[in-house]
């Protein structure tokens, strides 16, 4: 359990009104990250954030938007939800394997969203 | 671009067999790279990971082969077993990001 939560967990929405996901950390891991998971893509980097305030660009960061203002929270807002962006939201935390290792990256459970 | 592709969308072995995952990279700045498995409605789950710097990681039933002059990493599993059958995502690590394949569905069959 890599102590991420995820919320909410399921919501339907209508076209042109903003969405945010939450998701929360219980171990004060320095990276997080939001992906999109769709068939045929995989899973592809929205955003990440290398601490509090500092976030960046992932493939598809169009339409989206992030925010760290705690060490714990990282916010991922749709603007202006669209049907494209009907898809599961993952999210993620970096932690570092050992001294011989590199990072490995845990994902929380996950945000099924429907854009109608 | 898809700088890290898995060709196979699918994958059936017997139980008891080996599964061969395969997964090929562009990027010669990743120095590290992982497997992934996954069941519907759930997270993808850390499996097994390999630096750059070796070229074979075992861990129980999964192994995984890293061929850099290829660009090609393979997950064994063997034996198989029918609680493998899932989603497998390869993925690799540059600096802070992590790319993943578009994965492979594996069904073992009893």
């Amino acid at each position: 359990d890599a102590g991420i939560t995820q919320s909410p967990r399921h919501k339907v929405t209508e076209t042109g009104t903003p969405v945010t996901l939450r998701c929360h950390q219980t171990e004060n891991h320095r990276y997080m990250y939001w992906y999109r998971q769709d068939p045929g893509h995989g899973l592809r980097l929205i955003h990440y954030s290398y601490g509090v305030k500092d976030t960046d660009k992932g493939e598809v960061s169009d339409g989206y938007s992030v925010s760290r203002s705690k060490t714990e929270d990282f916010l991922l807002t749709l603007e202006s939800a669209t049907s494209s962006q009907t898809s599961v939201y993952f999210c993620a935390i970096s932690v570092v394997s050992g001294p011989n290792s590199g990072n490995t990256i845990y994902f929380g459970e996950g945000s099924w969203l429907t854009v109608v | 671009d898809q700088q890290v592709k898995q060709n196979s969308p699918s994958l059936s072995v017997q139980e008891g067999r080996i599964s061969i995952l395969n997964c090929d990279y562009t990027n010669s700045m990743f120095d590290y790279f992982l497997w992934y498995k996954k069941y519907p409605a759930e997270g993808p789950t850390f499996l097994i990971s390999i630096s750059s710097i070796k070229d074979k990681n075992e861990d129980g039933r999964f192994t995984v082969f890293l061929n850099k002059s290829a660009k090609h990493l393979s997950l064994h599993i063997v034996p198989s077993q029918p609680g493998d059958s899932a989603v497998y995502f390869c993925a690799a690590k540059e600096g802070g990001q992590f790319y993943f394949g578009t994965g492979t569905s594996l069904t073992v069959i009893p």
